[in-house]
């Protein structure tokens, strides 16, 4: 059991361009977490997911997030047409409901768009 | 909608003596579980101490310990004989059963040798 991990760990793009970014949560959790976090502020909620279903997108999120977990394992997390303000880190947790109360945590892949 | 709040933004404290890092939280929910949660610089997320909110118990681990008031919703954190590792964003968070996990902003903890 080697952790939540996220790929890559920095990404630095261009305004415009689509990203994508990659986790990998604790083998056999069955829920996964993405949060966004900037710099000196709380993680803030995006989405998550039981097994392969999304259960819950944060309203703060516009259209150009997605996130897909197709196979109940690992996950992506997509910015199309990235903006300034999309800088941050995005972090990845992942729990065994029913099992664990908390989650697990990656350590986080950041983004700055320039 | 459920909210947690933690109204220190910074807190200094000299090594080996106890801090108290504040956390107030609104739900209309029974069932709920509290967590604080500690990220140091650069470094991933871990959690500290974890609550369940049908135990009247407060949580011990180790050097740190809960201070939890359910009918005032608070769930304050004391770190005992605090350590130069102890450096770092503090985040109260909570969760409904089967409900995603929400933070507050952090307390970020200075420890003075």
């Amino acid at each position: 059991d080697t952790g939540v991990s996220q790929n890559p760990r920095h990404k630095i793009t261009k305004r415009g361009q689509n990203v994508t970014f990659r986790c990998d949560p604790i083998s056999e959790h069955n829920r996964l977490y993405w949060y966004r976090q900037t710099l000196g502020q709380g993680p803030e909620f995006l989405t998550y997911f039981q097994n392969e279903a999304q259960l819950e997108k944060s309203r703060l999120l516009s259209d150009r997030f997605s996130a897909e977990r197709p196979k109940g394992s690992f996950s992506t997390l997509e910015i199309q047409r990235t903006e300034q303000g999309d800088s941050a880190m995005y972090l990845c947790a992942s729990s065994q409901e029913g099992q664990h109360t908390e989650a697990f945590f990656g350590q986080g892949t950041r983004l700055t768009v320039v | 909608a459920q909210t947690v709040t933690q109204s220190q933004p910074e807190m200094s404290v000299q090594e080996a003596e106890t801090v108290t890092l504040s956390c107030t939280y609104d739900t209309s929910e029974s069932d709920y579980y509290l967590f604080w949660y500690k990220q140091p610089p650069s470094r991933q997320m871990i959690l500290v101490i974890r609550q369940e909110a049908y135990k009247q118990q407060n949580a011990t681990e180790n050097r740190f310990s809960v201070n939890f008031q359910k009918a005032a919703k608070s769930f304050s954190l004391k770190i005992s004989d605090s350590q130069l590792g102890d450096a770092a964003m503090y985040f109260c968070a909570y969760r409904s059963w089967g409900d995603k996990i929400i933070f507050g902003k952090g307390t970020r903890l200075h420890i003075l040798p």
